[in-house]
């Protein structure tokens, strides 16, 4: 049973313009949460992080909001760059457990044309 | 630094034979994940290791897979005897503290079992 759900597996976004990567969750002691970012023949890396404290993290062009009561998080590239086609994971897990470990979304696609 | 080294990236080999996935954690991370990709199960863990002692191997899928870790810097994962359907991509990942921290994946290991 997936815990973590990206339910769009694909997102085409024009270069420049805002790309918004939605991510929803359903157990609610998940208290920190990931994106990585995966290209084709390569593994994937880290992207940002956010904890459940706080409701925005923001890295440059990357911003991840969490909102606990929908148990939803969504990251947000601004502006979208070619370079940023790439799969999108979306991770969760509970650091409060001790058997707690990531669980990953199925991914989706972001395609950026010039 | 060196990253999460897997070795080989690619392989083919025939249904029946053995097959022994290699990786190497970063330096001084006491956690090392298996997972594996497909297009129908997205990213799934097979099992971890905590200070080399395998913590959750629940994930693997039959008895045809083991993994071993037998010092700090290694672990293999064999498929003994491969089958057809254990084609996919095998992903190493390792993380310092936690099981529930940021995981930094290898590049991958592409099997496929003609």
């Amino acid at each position: 049973d997936q815990q973590v759900k990206q339910n769009s597996p694909s997102l085409s976004v024009q270069e420049g313009r805002i790309s918004i990567l939605n991510c929803d969750y359903t157990n609610s002691m998940f208290d920190y949460f990931l994106w990585y970012k995966k290209y084709p023949a390569e593994g994937p890396t880290f992207l940002i992080s956010i904890s459940s404290i706080k409701d925005k993290n923001e890295d440059g062009r990357f911003t991840v909001f969490l909102n606990k009561s929908a148990k939803h998080l969504s990251l947000h590239i601004v502006p979208s760059q070619p370079g940023d086609s790439a799969v999108y994971f979306c991770a969760a897990s509970s650091r409060g457990s001790t058997l707690g470990r990531l669980y990953f979304g199925r991914g989706t696609q972001l395609t950026v044309w010039p | 630094d060196a990253g999460v080294i897997q070795s080989p990236r690619h392989e083919v080999t025939e249904m029946g034979q053995e097959v022994t996935l290699r990786c190497k954690p970063i330096s001084g991370h006491d956690y090392l994940f298996w997972y594996r990709q497909t297009m129908m199960r997205g990213l799934e863990l097979l099992i971890y290791f905590n200070n080399n002692v395998p913590i959750d191997d629940s994930g693997m899928p039959e008895d045809r897979f083991s993994a071993k870790m037998p010092n700090a810097s290694f672990s293999t994962l064999k498929i003994q005897p491969s089958e057809p359907r254990d084609s996919a991509v095998y992903f190493c990942a390792s993380s310092f503290t936690s099981v529930a921290d940021t995981q930094y994946f290898g590049p991958g290991t592409r099997l496929t079992v003609l």
